[in-house]
């Protein structure tokens, strides 16, 4: 069965401060994995993509890395922001049509 | 234009209602979804289309009934709702690859319909 596990669940980190969540998965064939940001009651923004070849991927203070071989990523948030609090979602994908979400990390920037 | 727009924003209903949720997008996507997702859970899929054409049904209660008029548009009409139903209803799009394999592109979501069902 095709899963994605994210940790931790939820973190509280303090403006200014950096921040790293995990996802851990066993989709396979891999095809690619995506980290989305979604605020509440919103719909999922994609931060990042990234194929089997690709270690690393950066958008902005957002950094995505991928080790394909241990099945595992992380997303690095630098120099946090308020706007950074929101759920973060990890989506692997095979080749199917299927996606398959983790259950997301809950990001609380305080000032 | 990288938008896939959503209406109505939040609706509510009773349980002999009949509705509809509207997506559009126009980035040229010839695969558009719907998710159902409850609180602190991720998406769950519920319907794809291809091509206009309705490619994948996840087993998803008659009550829902999705329906793609055009490249561009894609419905989601309900009728009979159950109070367990409420929940934020997702629309998204991607371009499918020739083998048919929908999910190798990035997605893109629409904001949501917020749905309650009373």
């Amino acid at each position: 069965k095709n899963q994605v596990e994210q940790s931790p669940q939820s973190l509280i980190i303090l403006e200014g401060k950096n921040c790293t969540l995990q996802c851990n998965y066993t989709v396979s064939p891999f095809s690619n994995l995506r980290w989305y940001k979604q605020d509440t009651g919103r719909g999922p923004v994609s931060l990042t993509i990234m194929t089997f070849s690709e270690n690393t991927k950066s958008n902005g203070r957002y950094t995505a890395t991928l080790d394909a071989d241990t099945k595992q990523s992380s997303l690095h948030i630098t120099a946090s922001q308020l706007s950074d609090s929101a759920s973060y979602i990890c989506v692997v994908s095979a080749n199917d049509y299927k996606l398959s979400f983790g259950a997301g990390t809950t990001v609380t920037v305080r000032a | 234009d990288t938008e896939v727009t959503q209406t109505p924003k939040h609706l509510v209903m009773g349980m002999t209602n009949k509705k509809s949720l509207k997506c559009e997008q126009h980035m040229g996507h010839r695969a558009m979804y719907w998710y159902k997702q409850k609180a602190k859970k991720p998406p769950e899929l519920m319907f794809v289309y291809s091509y206009e054409k309705l490619s994948i049904n996840e087993s998803v209660p008659s009550r829902f009934s999705p329906e793609c008029p055009n490249s561009s548009l894609l419905n989601l009409h309900l009728h009979a709702l159950q109070p367990e139903d409420s929940a934020l209803y997702l629309c998204a799009s991607s371009h499918p690859n020739g083998r048919g394999a929908y999910s190798t592109d990035t997605q893109y979501f629409g904001p949501g319909t917020r749905l309650t069902v009373l």
